[in-house]
């Protein structure tokens, strides 16, 4: 089968950083898309990454390893507003999009 | 530009009512998704479209049916709705299919069926 993990939920203070992790097992690897998603409202796009090493955008950065199955997405400098759902997901062989369950962020002032 | 709008927001039906869910996208996008999202688990495709007139099964397709007749809208059908379809629904909406290309999403509906 094909899943996705990141862990479910977690807490941080507003300020500091926080890392998210994503491990995947899919049917080939065309790509990693990181999105966030605020409760009750859609998906938006955060960042793609296909090639190994770590891609950075203002205070999001977002790491892959193919050969480990693994990425991450690092927030610096947290924010109130940062309190979100971060939704990983993996373009397989077939080019079909899998997605994890996301993680749940929670930021304490 | 709107972007990917979906209609309407928020539904409530009895068990073996029938609906239909649009979505309607103004950026002359190719490929467009329906998906479900539910407590605890990621997003999951029901069905997908390529291109005006064409739809394809997704991961979770029974008791849906979909139809592209013009690019810029793709419908989704419940034909005799169930309460395990109460969920959220999200329309998406691609460019191209180079892997890089972002998908686009609506705002949602949230579908309560009793």
């Amino acid at each position: 089968g094909q899943n996705i993990d990141q862990p479910t939920e977690m807490t941080a203070t507003e300020g500091a950083i926080v890392q998210i992790n994503c491990t995947y097992q899919t049917s080939g690897f065309n790509g990693l898309f990181w999105y966030q998603q605020h409760a009750g409202e859609a998906p938006t796009f955060l960042s793609y990454n296909v090639l190994d090493g770590l891609e950075e955008k203002g205070r999001f950065s977002s790491f892959l390893s193919r050969s480990k199955g693994y990425s991450y997405l690092l927030l610096k400098e947290l924010q109130m507003k940062d309190s979100a759902s971060y939704l990983c997901a993996v373009i397989n062989s077939n080019y079909q999009l899998i997605w994890g369950a996301g993680t749940k962020l929670i930021i304490k002032p | 530009n709107a972007g990917v709008t979906q209609t309407p927001k928020f539904r409530v039906l009895k068990t073996g009512q029938s609906m239909t869910l649009l979505c309607a996208q103004d950026m002359n996008h190719e490929y467009m998704y329906w998906y479900r999202q539910d407590p605890g688990m990621g997003l999951r495709l029901i069905h997908y479209s390529v291109g005006e007139g064409t739809t394809a099964k997704g991961e979770v397709p029974d008791g849906y049916n979909v139809s592209r007749l013009k690019k810029q809208n793709f419908l989704l059908g419940l034909e005799s709705a169930a309460p395990s379809q109460t969920s959220v629904y999200f329309c998406a909406s691609r460019r191209g299919q180079a892997d890089q290309e972002t998908q686009y999403f609506g705002p949602g509906t949230r579908l309560l069926v009793l």
